[in-house]
């Protein structure tokens, strides 16, 4: 069955530091990768799109990498601001099948102390 | 823009009672899904649309209707609910450019089945 973990499960840091957030899929093969930030008490909102061919795209603060050997992906969040406080939902859409194959992870929760 | 707009934001039910959602967009997306969203569950697809007056089964559909008479609007109908629905429900529209596919949520209807 096609899968898409994530770890960890939450993560705590300060002000200011950088962290990264991990996506394991299963999925295969796969037509893009999608990170979500998701606010609490908020829709989803998308932070970057990459497909199978790209390795990195940014969005501001936010990094994301893709190793399609590996099937890994990663968030990485430089200078972390108290508004980074959110649940990170990595998503993997499936081409193999019709629009609705979009397989999502169950979300990191970041809190961001001062 | 509105964006995506979800109605209402909070219901409560009785086991048996049937109730409507609506989701309305107003960015003249072909692609609309429903989705609900439980405790330490990704997001989980109940029915989506690739265009006026078609709708398709997501991976949970049962118990769940839907219709998309207008363009501009997705309904998710509960006929007869049971406690396992109470959920947050979110609604999404899409467009596709250039191969890639960029999903707009709402900010979500929560229900809770007594």
């Amino acid at each position: 069955k096609n899968q898409v973990e994530q770890s960890p499960q939450s993560l705590i840091i300060l002000e200011g530091k950088n962290c990264t957030l991990q996506c394991n899929y299963t999925v295969s093969p796969f037509s893009n990768l999608r990170w979500y930030k998701q606010d609490t008490g908020r829709g989803p909102v998308s932070l970057t799109i990459m497909t199978f061919s790209e390795n990195t795209k940014s969005n501001g603060r936010y990094t994301a990498t893709l190793d399609a050997d590996t099937k890994q992906s990663s968030l990485h969040i430089t200078a972390s601001q108290l508004s980074d406080s959110a649940s990170y939902i990595c998503v993997v859409s499936d081409p193999g099948g019709s629009q609705g194959n979009l397989i999502f992870g169950k979300g990191t929760k970041l809190s961001v102390k001062p | 823009n509105a964006g995506v707009t979800q109605t209402p934001k909070f219901r409560v039910l009785k086991t048996g009672q049937s109730m409507t959602l609506l989701c309305a967009q107003d960015m003249n997306h072909e692609y609309m899904y429903w989705y609900r969203q439980d405790p330490g569950m990704g997001l989980r697809l109940i029915h989506y649309s690739v265009g006026e007056g078609t709708t398709a089964k997501g991976e949970v559909p049962d118990g769940y209707n839907v219709s998309r008479l207008k363009k501009q609007n997705f309904l998710l109908g509960l006929e007869s609910a049971a406690p396992s629905q109470t959920s947050v429900y979110f609604c999404a529209s899409s467009y596709v450019q250039s191969n890639q596919e960029t999903q707009y949520f709402g900010p979500g209807t929560r229900l809770l089945v007594l």
